[in-house]
């Protein structure tokens, strides 16, 4: 059975860093691309990184430069550092599989739990 | 960076009618790269449909989607008691990034 146990979310002041991580079951996430999407409260859904089974690695802008998505392959782990955090990171951060269409990336067919984040003083 | 504009916003049907959701891009999308979730409150998004039209597995058959270019469509054949949700499209587009609608809330 898949399945995706996000943990880590908690309230930071502005500025503050945080870790959030994905520890993964089902299938192995070397072999799969990953990602990281948010939900702000009450609002839609925001991507914010992605690790490619090579290692490359891509954000949004609203995210470069502070926020680094890794993995730990012995741990089967996906993790989302996250850096210099502001009130607007403030969300609900998922992490899900990724699904390819004819050879290029599509879709999210698994997707954990959840773990919010709370950036405020 | 392409935009997703769903409508309408909000769609108030009873069980047992049809629901027809819309997701128009801001320049044409190949429809390889079009995907269809369903949230429900306090959950995290369920993929329905890839490709456009393809339904994900597990997926009843009363969910299908369509489209090209710039205009793609969610059907929902009958409505049932769980189908009740928010509906969110979304699209690949190259750098990489992936880009979701404002979603479409379907309430009875």
């Amino acid at each position: 059975e898949v399945q995706l146990v996000e943990s880590g979310g908690g309230l930071v002041q502005p500025g503050g860093s945080l870790r959030l991580s994905c520890a993964v079951s089902g299938f192995t996430v070397i072999r799969n691309y990953m990602i990281w999407v948010r939900q702000a409260p009450g609002k839609g859904l925001e991507w914010v990184s992605v690790i490619y089974s090579g290692g490359s690695t891509y954000y949004a802008d609203s995210v470069k430069d502070r926020f680094t998505i890794s993995r730990d392959n012995s741990r089967n782990t996906l993790y989302l550092q996250m850096s210099t955090l502001k009130d607007d990171d403030t969300a609900v951060y998922y992490c899900a599989r990724g699904g390819w269409v004819r050879g290029d990336p599509g879709y999210f067919d698994s997707w954990g739990q959840g773990t919010l984040v709370t950036v405020s003083s | 960076e392409i935009v997703l504009t769903q409508s309408p916003g909000t769609l108030s049907l009873s069980p047992g009618e049809g629901a027809t959701l819309s997701c128009r891009a801001s320049q044409s999308v190949s429809s390889s790269y079009v995907a269809w979730y369903q949230q429900k409150p306090g959950q995290a998004p369920r993929l329905l449909i890839y490709g456009a039209s393809s339904r994900a597995t597990g997926i009843p058959d009363r969910f299908s989607g369509s489209g090209s270019g710039t205009d793609f469509t969610l059907t929902i054949s009958r409505l049932e008691p769980e189908d009740f949700a928010v509906y969110y499209c979304q699209q690949y587009g190259s750098s990489p990034t992936w880009t979701f609608g404002q979603g479409t809330k379907v309430e009875i």
